[in-house]
């Protein structure tokens, strides 16, 4: 069965440090999506990515953030100089459309991003 | 403000029997509520999408309702397995001018022993 991977599983990092995580959502899905879930609390939306371009943010999602699909399979969220509070599970989720609001997003597994 | 609540925040409950979760929410104008199943250090997995019209979906062992008038959801799981311990959140989806916004519940965090 298809599903979404994501790279690495752990990453750490010193703050200021500029991180890229990576996933490979399901090849026929057509929307992407990134969340984030700080340890102990609930999941929170960051972005919507559709058609080379994003299609929703959160207030999370300020200006250190960025998402790009640099070729037909990546799909990247860049944290241009993390801070502490950025340490969190970041997950990739994927749908095959959008529109009607019924479609499932299948998750990724997670990368644990620590930063120190 | 929008928001979603959910109890209870954790339960413990002996395999094979039954348990509802509950969720509310404030959110406005709703579009659609989800379900979804996270195992620990794993991403949320799906049960149910429901719509305004919808009252119940089952999806295997899972049985959701909602009440759109209350803006009450629950989640009935029944016959309980040790592989149904894990965090059930509920997430509600409504609309703005600027889009989809999603508004996710902290979860109840089930335990089912042996």
């Amino acid at each position: 069965e298809p599903e979404v991977t994501q790279t690495p599983s752990h990453q750490v990092t010193q703050m200021g440090q500029e991180v890229i995580l990576r996933c490979v959502p399901i090849s026929n899905h057509l929307y992407f999506y990134w969340y984030r879930q700080i340890l102990g609390q609930k999941v929170e939306f960051l972005v919507s990515f559709y058609n080379n371009e994003i299609s929703e943010k959160s207030e999370i999602f300020d200006d250190q953030f960025s998402v790009e699909r640099p070729d037909g399979s990546n799909f990247t969220l860049k944290i241009r100089s993390t801070k502490l509070e950025d340490s969190a599970m970041y997950f990739c989720a994927s749908s095959e459309a959008w529109g009607g609001s019924m479609y499932e997003q299948y998750f990724g597994p997670g990368t644990r991003l620590t930063v120190t | 403000k929008n928001q979603v609540e959910q109890s209870p925040q954790s339960l413990i409950i002996l395999e094979g029997k039954n348990c509802t979760l509950q969720c509310n929410y404030t959110v406005s104008p709703f579009s659609n509520l989800r379900w979804y199943k996270q195992d620990t250090g794993r991403g949320p997995v799906s049960l149910t999408i429901m719509t305004f019209s919808e009252n119940t979906k089952s999806n295997g062992r899972y049985t959701a309702t909602l009440d759109a008038d209350t803006k009450q959801s629950s989640l009935h799981i029944t016959a309980s397995q040790l592989s149904d311990s894990a965090s059930y959140i509920c997430v509600v989806i409504y609309r703005d001018n600027y889009g989809q916004n999603f508004v996710f519940g902290p979860g109840t965090r089930l335990s089912v022993l042996p």
